[in-house]
């Protein structure tokens, strides 16, 4: 089965309004890092996180070890905000990999 | 700061063929990555190398070979190009092979006729 399972797999937002991605691991996690995937492909780093909580500008994250999931908060959604967003753990067992969910894709509306 | 760069950005080869993708990194970060990228689908790791000369397998090693000739570089070959195989291929790299950010280059789109 799926060690990471993103949520929800694709979503439409209007400009301006707020939302919220999730991941849940079912793999022991000590790391996660939050990509954002532009239409050309290239990943762009959002966060790295420890067990916590992080902000940048309009973006929030915050990783529950304890509770295996991590969320990605959106406030004031932007267009450029659109792509596909990528969660990834690193697992307890051999945490120089990145263990992937499927992707969210988000697509912002004005 | 830093950049990963991969060639080619487009690989197109034809069934069986034996491919070659290079990957660079100017961090003079010690662990290099490779990972697969299906349509619509998540990465998957191939190998990694947390030094010179070091290989380590990945989940999907499988009908690829790996190089660490330098500690900024990073080659995947593709053994034999299977027919109507998509992917892009992603580098990474991080500082060591403890916890650290993996940092990612462009990536490179394959496409075997």
């Amino acid at each position: 089965g799926d060690q990471v399972k993103q949520s929800p797999s694709a979503l439409s937002l209007q400009e301006g309004t707020n939302s919220a991605l999730r991941c849940n691991f079912s793999i022991a996690t000590t790391t996660v890092q939050w990509f954002l995937q532009n239409p050309r492909g290239s990943l762009m780093n959002l966060f790295y996180l420890v067990p916590g909580t992080k902000e940048n500008g309009r973006l929030k994250s915050t990783f529950n070890s304890k509770e295996s999931y991590s969320t990605l908060h959106i406030r004031d959604a932007q267009l450029e905000d659109s792509g596909t967003y990528f969660c990834a753990a690193s697992p307890s067992s051999s945490f120089s990999k990145l263990v992937f969910g499927q992707g969210t894709s988000l697509s912002v509306v004005p | 700061g830093g950049i990963i760069t991969q060639t080619p950005k487009f690989l197109i080869g034809q069934e069986g063929q034996k491919l070659t993708l290079k990957c660079q990194q100017n961090f003079n970060h010690d662990t290099m990555y490779w990972y697969r990228q299906d349509s619509g689908k998540g990465l998957r790791l191939i190998y990694y190398s947390i030094t010179e000369n070091d290989l380590q397998k990945g989940d999907l090693s499988e009908g690829y070979d790996a190089s660490r000739e330098k500690k900024s570089s990073f080659s995947l070959t593709v053994t034999s190009a299977q027919k109507n195989e998509m992917a892009v291929f992603l580098c990474a790299s991080s500082i060591d092979s403890g916890r650290y950010e993996q940092y990612f280059g462009p990536g490179t789109r394959l496409t075997v006729l």
